[in-house]
């Protein structure tokens, strides 16, 4: 099967401090989707990269987060100052080419689960 | 935009019953392309069945699915529940031109022996 790897599995952080996680998509996939879980449940679309370029993203990410994709091998979602709301587990996935595959399939890593204290 | 709606938060079986997660869609596409992944405890979600033709059925380790665009629904379905079936499970709607995902808020299955 896929293997989409994120690191750390799990961190914690005060409130106030910065946080990064990052992830390594699978081997030739072009897009990365980061998703946000909460009480294992909702999966929240959070920002999506095509050939390492955002291309869509909610308002949060753009207010408090930043997330970059600087190689098709390592991306990186950070969240500026965290909040007791960002207490959750973040999702990575990737897929061969996003939009063009219309029934492609998704892979996700296991997550990063963040608590903030 | 796009929405899907998983209308049961929880579902509670008892082995050997059958089983139907209800999960209906709203796009403003007339192609719609629908997934059910499925997230195990401790496991990354993976990916259960996607849809295929409108009114085709398509099958994957005893579960199925039939997208009916009429009513813009892919139930989840299987005709015997296992203990190891519990899960979370979520539907999904595919947007062509991104790839995003949108997800519904997910449906917990919990089977009881």
């Amino acid at each position: 099967d896929a293997a989409v790897t994120q690191k750390p599995r799990y961190l914690i952080k005060m409130k106030g401090q910065e946080a990064e996680m990052k992830c390594i998509p699978e081997k030739g996939h072009t897009a990365v989707f980061w998703y946000q879980q909460k009480q294992s449940k909702e999966l929240k679309f959070l920002i999506y990269f095509q050939n390492q370029q955002p291309l869509d993203q909610i308002d949060m990410v753009k207010e408090r987060f930043s997330a970059v994709c600087p190689s098709s091998s390592l991306c990186s979602l950070g969240i500026r100052t965290c909040e007791a709301e960002d207490s959750a587990l973040y999702l990575c996935s990737s897929s061969q080419s996003g939009g063009q595959g219309s029934n492609e399939r998704l892979f996700f890593g296991h997550g990063t689960k963040l608590s903030v204290l | 935009g796009d929405s899907v709606t998983q209308k049961e938060g929880l579902v509670t079986l008892t082995e050997g019953l059958p089983v139907m997660l209800n999960c209906t869609y709203q796009t403003i596409y007339s192609n719609a392309f629908l997934f059910w992944y499925v997230h195990y405890l401790n496991e990354s979600p993976r990916l259960l069945l996607k849809s295929s033709t409108d009114n085709k059925r398509t099958e994957h380790q005893g579960f199925h699915a039939t997208l009916h665009k009429s009513s813009s629904s892919f139930h989840l379905q299987k005709s015997s529940a296992q203990l190891s079936d519990s899960a979370l499970y979520y539907c999904a709607l595919k947007d062509t031109n991104t790839g995003k995902l949108t997800f519904g808020d997910g449906t917990v299955l919990t089977v009881k022996p």
